[in-house]
């Protein structure tokens, strides 16, 4: 199957600093990817959508100032949180798909953000 | 009305009992059906794909899906400890566009 990678898996950060995450598809080229926050117990809130070489489209109330994406190549996407507070303290989740006509989504591992 | 409905349980089984989970849905131009398993802090792996209406087997996994309905369900049989995890059905009008459930936690009892 599709493998998904997200580096880091677990990132502390102080308050007021950026964290990149990067979320790479390993053997298969990705058009599309999603980002996607998680709180405990709950289920996935889809950020944005990004397809290579365009920008990504925001889900509305996501700030796409404080949440960068970037989806430079079809195996890379990046997710920049800038200037990090405690309450961004999440579950980032990652998922890519090829973009072909019904095409599913794969999930990278996660990654947990905790801001002091 | 949201566009996917999940109960999110928590449903707790004995081992090696039949557990069916469920989602329904209210958009007509869903063609495409995911579940997908979800270990704690983990993310979100592929268990079935279906399209369009119609049973998929894979093991002890039956996937089925009820356009007329509405209606997906994924049945697990002869539930292990290892089954405990949190289940997503996803849908797709197009596959570019995804919806997920809010997820059913399940817990299975050695």
């Amino acid at each position: 199957g599709a493998v998904v990678s997200q580096h880091p898996s677990r990132v502390i950060c102080k308050s007021g600093t950026s964290v990149k995450i990067e979320c790479r598809s390993l053997d298969f080229q990705a058009t599309t990817m999603f980002w996607y926050r998680q709180f405990p117990k709950q289920s996935l809130m889809l950020m944005a959508t990004s397809n290579e070489g365009s920008k990504a489209t925001y889900e509305q109330g996501v700030e796409k100032d404080k949440f960068l994406i970037n989806h430079a190549s079809l195996t890379l996407s990046t997710l920049t949180v800038t200037s990090a507070h405690p309450e961004d303290s999440s579950f980032y989740i990652c998922s890519a798909s090829s973009g072909g006509r019904g095409e599913t989504q794969y999930f990278g591992p996660g990654t947990r953000l905790l801001v002091l | 009305q949201k566009e996917v409905e999940q109960d999110p349980g928590p449903l707790s089984v004995p081992e090696g009992a039949i557990v069916s989970l469920n989602c329904t849905y209210s958009n007509s131009a869903f063609q495409y059906f995911m579940w997908y398993r979800q270990y704690s802090r983990k993310g979100p792996e592929l268990l079935m794909y279906t399209y369009s209406s119609g049973n998929k087997e894979d093991g002890r996994f039956t996937a089925q899906v009820d356009k007329s309905s509405k209606y997906i369900s994924l049945f697990i049989r002869d539930s292990q400890p290892s089954d405990s995890a949190t289940y997503l059905c996803a849908m797709s009008p197009t596959g570019n566009q995804f919806y997920f459930g809010t997820g059913t936690s399940l817990t299975v009892i050695p």
